[in-house]
């Protein structure tokens, strides 16, 4: 069955700093990859998606992940972080066609940016 | 623009009451979910509808049914609320079932 791993379940990191959040997924298969953010008491919000194309996505609040099939992973980065930016990130795959034909998440990582 | 809009942002009731999740799109989406999020388990999936009046479970379905009469409106129903269930309980829509989908507010639901 389809998985998604985020291995770090939170990362603190000072403003204006750089940011990676891992995520890795288990499929053999053709996959849809997407990353939400959820800021606290809030729904979750679409951050950035990965369908087909470029490898390097460019989502809202200038974040971009880059797609690995060899890897199977789709990092989350972004070069400068704000206070704002703190909130949780949750990362979800989909198979095309395969046996799991839903979002799978992700347990989340809770980004705590610092001043 | 899109949007999914669950009837509370916060609830409390007692244990044993039966209770009663709401959740409306406006999106003309054919698919509907229902999640529970907890710390440190992410999202999991109760209950997901792909047209009106059909359902399947997801992963945690015990304690829960659910209703989808009409197109827009997806109903979550705790049979008989325990306090296990306290929770964040997200709705979700979307167009297909392996694509975005696009979440409500989420309801904080305490069980006392």
């Amino acid at each position: 069955a389809q998985s998604v791993t985020q291995l770090d379940s939170q990362v603190p990191v000072f403003e204006e700093a750089p940011v990676e959040l891992r995520c890795n997924y288990s499929s053999s298969v053709s996959v849809y990859l997407f990353w939400y953010v959820q800021y606290p008491n809030q729904g979750l919000q679409l951050l950035l998606k990965y369908l087909s194309g470029s490898t390097l996505v460019k989502g809202i609040n200038g974040f971009e992940a880059e797609f690995n099939k060899s890897q199977t992973s789709f990092h989350l980065r972004k070069p400068s972080v704000h206070i704002s930016d703190t909130a949780e990130y949750f990362c979800a795959v989909s198979d095309l066609g395969g046996a799991t034909n839903k979002l799978i998440f992700g347990t989340g990582t809770l980004l705590a940016v610092q001043p | 623009d899109v949007k999914v809009t669950q009837s509370s942002r916060y609830l409390v009731k007692r244990t044993g009451e039966k209770v009663f999740l709401e959740c409306v799109q406006d999106m003309d989406h054919e698919n509907m979910f229902w999640y529970r999020q907890d710390p440190g388990l992410g999202l999991r999936l109760i209950y997901f509808s792909y047209d009106v009046k059909m359902k399947e479970k997801g992963d945690i379905p015990e304690g829960y049914s659910v209703s989808r009469e009409k197109k827009e409106r997806f109903s979550l129903i705790l049979e008989s609320a325990s306090t296990n269930q306290t929770s964040m309980y997200l709705c979700a829509s979307s167009f297909h079932l392996n694509t975005e989908a696009f979440f409500g507010q989420g309801t904080r639901l305490t069980v006392v």
